[in-house]
């Protein structure tokens, strides 16, 4: 089965740093979404994206965080200034297309900040 | 309220029985409904799809009723291999999926 690769597995970084989160979504798939998950509580949605733009963004996006997909197949989320309440597991996910909501997630980055 | 509400559990059952849970949602015009099983520390994977008519998988059943907004699953013969929380998707009409908390199952042998 395909599948959404993210790297690194774990991050741990300072606090007021940038971190950087990588993803590559399914080839074929055109919607990409950013999601994450402290620990023991709900999966929390943050954006979602497609041709090459934010179609959607929750409330936990806010100028702290952007998303890119720069060259085509990697997607990217940054969060400019980390905050101790930004340590979570950020899951990545892609689905080939809307009505269709099959999402694939891949296996998340873990990223505690100190 | 929440749009989409989960009983938290933990739900203890014994290996062999049979649970169900429930999953109720606030928006009347939600479309699409979705179990997805989530292992701990690890991404939500699809269960299943919830349809009107109800449907089966296995030892998997997924029921909707619309008219009291809930969804439910049911799990006969539970293994051990079940113990994971299940998460309830509610798909909006402009496609936005709404999760609900999850609950947590565990299976003793």
């Amino acid at each position: 089965e395909p599948e959404v690769t993210q790297t690194p597995s774990h991050q741990v970084t300072q606090m007021g740093q940038e971190v950087i989160l990588r993803c590559v979504p399914i080839s074929n798939h055109l919607y990409f979404y950013w999601y994450r998950q402290i620990l023991g509580q709900k999966v929390e949605f943050l954006v979602s994206f497609y041709n090459n733009e934010i179609s959607e963004k929750s409330e936990i996006f806010d100028d702290q965080f952007s998303v890119e997909r720069p060259d085509g197949s990697n997607f990217t989320l940054k969060i400019r200034s980390t905050k101790l309440e930004d340590s979570a597991m950020y899951f990545c996910a892609s689905v080939i297309g809307r009505g269709n909501e099959k999402l694939f997630f891949g296996s998340g980055t873990q990223l505690s900040v100190l | 309220r929440k749009e989409v509400e989960q009983d938290p559990g933990p739900f203890n059952v014994p290996e062999g029985a049979t649970v169900a849970f429930n999953c109720t949602y606030s928006n009347s015009a939600s479309q699409s409904f979705f179990w997805y099983r989530q292992d701990c520390r690890k991404e939500p994977k699809l269960l299943m799809s919830v349809y009107s008519s109800g449907n089966e998988d296995g030892r998997f059943t997924a029921q909707l009723n619309r008219a009291s907004q809930y969804i439910s699953l049911l799990i006969r013969d539970s293994k051990l291999s079940d113990s994971a929380t299940y998460l309830c998707v509610v798909t909006l009409s402009n496609y936005q999926l709404i999760w609900g908390a999850g609950t947590k199952l565990i299976i003793k042998p």
